[in-house]
């Protein structure tokens, strides 16, 4: 039962566009969402986060937003740089739950 | 400061074994969580300890089991070890239960079984 999910394995993006990555969940009971970004030999690292409270939240470069009624979060990066090109998760946890439930992470090459 | 440290950062193990892995938290942090990450896959939730006590376990068999040390260092103990075992096993250390933001992650041990 993948609660939480990621359907595109890859994504390629020139260098300077925009990068919009997908998640969609289907517990309607998670509060809380992330995004966290991988690079080889690295553990994940946090980027950014959004509470069900809100429809978006924004740092720097990278921008999340939440559509709750379509169960639906994106990221977006702008503008894409190459130091970007790395294995990016989203993550959603239930109030009170200990565990963060991951999606299956897309790739994403930043082309010069 | 020290991150989030895992040893060994590789293993080879044939079925039936038994393997012990090792996280060291970043300074400060009370709570590990323990997570397997299945090539392709995103990370599952295995267990989480908080201040040496088992606070949450995911949809593990008992063969997966831990233990947290006073010092706030953790182990990954994995029984009778089985072919989907093989998997890159990660460890995140935090200040307190839901602190999911400043949650660091380790490298990762990455275990074969043969």
């Amino acid at each position: 039962d993948q609660q939480v999910k990621q359907n595109s394995p890859s994504l390629s993006v020139q260098e300077g566009r925009i990068s919009i990555l997908n998640c969609d969940y289907t517990n309607s009971m998670f509060d809380y969402f992330l995004w966290y970004k991988k690079y080889p030999a690295e553990g994940p690292t946090f980027l950014i986060s959004i509470s069900s409270i809100k429809d978006k939240n924004e740092d720097g470069r990278f921008t999340v937003f939440l559509n709750k009624s379509a169960k639906h979060l994106s990221l977006h990066i702008v503008p894409s740089q190459p130091g970007d090109s790395a294995v990016y998760f989203c993550a959603a946890s239930l109030q009170g739950a200990q565990k963060l439930v991951f999606g299956q992470g897309t790739r994403l090459t930043i082309n010069p | 400061e020290t991150g989030v440290t895992q040893s060994p950062t590789h293993l080879i193990k044939t079925r039936g074994q038994q393997v012990t892995l090792r996280c060291s938290s970043q300074s400060g942090h009370n709570t590990v969580s323990w997570y397997q990450q299945a090539l392709g896959q995103g990370p599952q939730f295995i267990f989480q300890y908080y201040r040496e006590e088992e606070n949450g376990r995911g949809n593990f068999p008992p063969r997966f089991s831990g233990l947290q040390f006073p010092n706030y260092s953790s182990e990954l103990n994995v029984n009778a070890l089985e072919l989907d075992d093989s998997a890159l096993y990660l460890c995140a250390s935090s200040l307190g239960r839901f602190r999911w933001d400043e949650q660091f992650f380790g490298p990762g041990t990455r275990l074969t079984v043969l």
